[in-house]
């Protein structure tokens, strides 16, 4: 089964704002409202940001937000600082006897 | 706090065999579906396996199956992988995780190194 799609890298300034893309497939991302990101910095173990698409778990600050449009999931980093320069990773649930899936990954460069 | 605490991790031959272990704490442990994800040296997050609650429904990525046994004693509040037939594409750092609920990922254990190698 073939992983989630998103960009290699994005980049932006502090206090400027972007998106990261998460392209699947109606058996996935576009069928269900099952999408769920998660930050990661070298070395250190994932963390969740969003899941449902939308929802924020306790303690994670609203500059992060998550919206979906057909195939396409996205997370948006708004305020941008240099503390969120990360790996960040999509997750969804699938409709195959694989249940799940992680996109491939995006690395945020503050510049 | 829910702890998640991996062990089994270590250096195999290619064709070899490893027993992953993940000892849950501070939840309910039968409560909730747990998933092994991997992460390969530099590389990106792999979903590998996940268990249900309680009915024991098991489901793995194509990349496992039929040589990675999931599986879970709630009297003990563990989790395993059972890791047959080993390749040196299987090198990786292994997570234990915990399922949200929302079929999402909440708690993730540190990791356990695991290394296919001759």
């Amino acid at each position: 089964q073939s992983a989630l799609t998103q960009p290699a890298s994005v980049s932006g300034s502090p206090g400027q704002s972007i998106t990261i893309s998460c392209t699947g497939t109606t058996s996935d991302v576009g069928g269900y409202n099952y999408v769920s990101w998660y930050q990661q910095y070298p070395g250190k173990v994932p963390q969740p940001l969003i899941y449902e698409v939308t929802n924020r778990p306790s303690g994670v600050s609203n500059r992060f937000s998550g919206s979906k449009s057909g195939n396409t999931a996205s997370l948006t980093i708004s305020g941008l600082q240099v503390e969120d320069e990360a790996d960040y990773y999509c997750y969804s649930y699938r409709s195959s006897s694989a249940l799940f899936v992680f996109g491939t990954g995006t690395k945020v460069t503050v510049l | 706090q829910v702890q998640l605490v991996e062990s089994g991790g270590g250096v195999v031959q290619p064709g070899g065999s490893l027993r992953l272990s993940c000892a849950a704490s501070g939840l309910t442990f039968s409560n909730y579906g747990m998933h092994w994800v991997r992460q390969a040296p530099g590389k990106g997050l792999e979903w590998v396996a996940f268990v249900r609650s309680s009915r024991n429904d098991k489901y793995y990525a194509d990349s496992v199956k039929g040589r990675f046994t999931i599986s879970r004693d709630n009297s003990k509040n563990s989790l395993y992988l059972q890791m047959n037939s080993l390749r040196a594409e299987d090198t990786a750092i292994y997570y234990c995780a915990k399922d949200g609920s929302k079929w999402d990922i909440d708690y993730w254990g540190q990791g356990t190194l695991v290394t296919v190698s001759s």
